[in-house]
């Protein structure tokens, strides 16, 4: 099975500050298709989780811009810019490249 | 609107066994592979099975393999999971969700549904 390592663990962020989110896999994401399957979901407490980005870099409907992905193989980031309130909950990554789907360990965002 | 209700939680004991239910709504349901994802008390998501839009094809995380297996009535609208041998380790809330495609990542949970809950305890 795919592993898929996050860090941090959790972040504290000055609300209007960015926020970074790493995501590592034991193997390339990357398909002979050509398209990399890496997605970050966020939980927000008590809700389930929502897609924010699919395929390393694509915003599912209705997540602003300020949500960013990139990265390709086995590395990936996931930047939140002039972070809000509403951004608060926990994020995973996942990958599909695979069966088993895998997802991150999470990382737990707040404001300051 | 798109809905998706787990039903069938509850508190079992180890070694017996539980049938959870997901009730789909506002989409062509028959259409679209389905999943069960499970999250232990505070813990991060465990993917746990997959099942195409017509049955023919299933996929078990490791854990879960041989113990639980899901299925679908695509003339009710309704995913399955039947959990058999529960373990201690099973605790966790249970939420379905619509897969893009068979093996695809975009998964789409309600954002209405708090999935269900089943505790296996002595």
């Amino acid at each position: 099975d795919i592993v898929m390592t996050q860090t941090p663990l959790s972040l504290s962020v000055t609300p209007g500050q960015t926020a970074s989110i790493s995501c590592k896999s034991s193997q390339s994401l990357l398909h002979s298709d050509g398209k990399t399957y890496l997605y970050w979901y966020l939980q927000k407490p008590g809700q389930s989780p929502q897609l924010r980005i699919y395929e390393v870099s694509n915003r599912f409907s209705g997540v602003p811009d300020r949500f960013s992905g990139s990265g390709s193989g086995t590395n990936f980031t996931l930047k939140i810019s002039r972070v809000e309130a509403g951004d608060v909950g926990i994020y995973y990554c996942m990958q599909s490249i695979q069966l088993p789907l895998t997802f991150g360990g999470g990382t737990k965002v707040e404001i300051k | 609107q798109v809905q998706l209700v787990e039903s069938g939680g509850g508190v079992v004991q180890p070694g017996r066994s539980l049938r959870l239910s997901c009730a789909a709504s506002g989409f062509p349901f028959s259409s679209y592979a389905m999943h069960w994802v499970r999250q232990a008390p505070g813990k991060g998501l465990e993917w746990v099975a997959i099942i195409s839009y017509d049955e023919n094809n299933r996929f078990y995380a490791d854990s879960v393999k041989g113990r639980f297996s899901i299925s679908r009535d695509n003339s009710k609208n309704t995913l399955y999971l039947q959990m058999n041998g529960l373990k201690i380790e099973d605790t966790a809330v249970y939420y379905c969700a619509r897969g893009y495609y068979y093996g695809s990542g975009r998964l789409w949970f309600d954002p209405r549904g708090q999935g269900i809950l089943v505790t296996v305890s002595s």
